[in-house]
């Protein structure tokens, strides 16, 4: 069936330096993209979001990019902090939200 | 800012025994859902709920689960008879508009024993 998935299920990163969490998807009739931070023991929380009608969309120190040829999207953080830490989710909206497995993100001091 | 909001935060039940999960979402949202997420693995969807009827259920969401939204504010997931794989966290999302984020709870973390 359609899938989102990550293609990495864990990162390490220095502080201060910028990550990169990349996810591909299936389903090419998908038009709707977000990313979401989860938090231990929280619930899952929007980051950003990006149509398909967009390449690139930039917010507070996150840029997410879309690559729809090869069906990849990929969140980038600027100056990684300590906070950062967390698992991060793609998904699409399609008639509801597939999420992707995870990248759980390590921001080392 | 508005929330969603789950209870209780976390539940104890016996193997076989019926649980009744709550939430209240945003007020104005139209559309809602409950996912589950097992220990350290994704989140998956159960069940979309939009003008009080389901929208679309998972082959996860079989007889034994249901949903309500009994009085207009809150949105419930039931469990009829529980099993061991059952443990979990049950997030309950809701969403505005047909295509936006959909902002979660907090989660209830459902442990069958």
């Amino acid at each position: 069936g359609e899938s989102v998935g990550l293609h990495l299920p864990t990162l390490s990163v220095q502080e201060g330096d910028n990550s990169i969490i990349n996810c591909a998807y299936s389903n090419s009739a998908s038009d709707y993209f977000i990313w979401y931070k989860q938090e231990s023991g929280k619930g899952p929380q929007f980051i950003i979001d990006i149509r398909s009608n967009m390449d690139k969309r930039q917010g507070q120190r996150v840029t997410v990019l879309l690559n729809k040829t090869v069906k990849h999207l990929s969140l980038q953080i600027a100056a990684t902090q300590p906070g950062d830490s967390a698992v991060y989710f793609c998904a699409e909206n399609g008639n509801q939200f597939y999420f992707g497995t995870g990248t759980s993100l390590t921001v080392i001091p | 800012e508005p929330e969603v909001t789950q209870t209780p935060s976390h539940q104890v039940t016996q193997m076989g025994q019926e649980v009744i999960l709550r939430c209240v979402p945003i007020s104005n949202h139209l559309y809602f859902y409950w996912y589950r997420q097992i220990l350290g693995q994704k989140v998956e969807f159960l069940v979309s709920f939009y003008n009080n009827e389901i929208s679309e259920k998972s082959e996860i969401f079989d007889d034994q689960f249901s949903v309500e939204r009994p009085d207009g504010s809150n949105f419930t997931l039931k469990i009829r008879s529980t099993k061991l794989e059952d443990s979990a966290m049950y997030f309950c999302a809701s969403l505005h508009a047909r295509q936006g984020s959909a902002f979660f709870g907090q989660g209830t973390r459902l442990t069958v024993v």
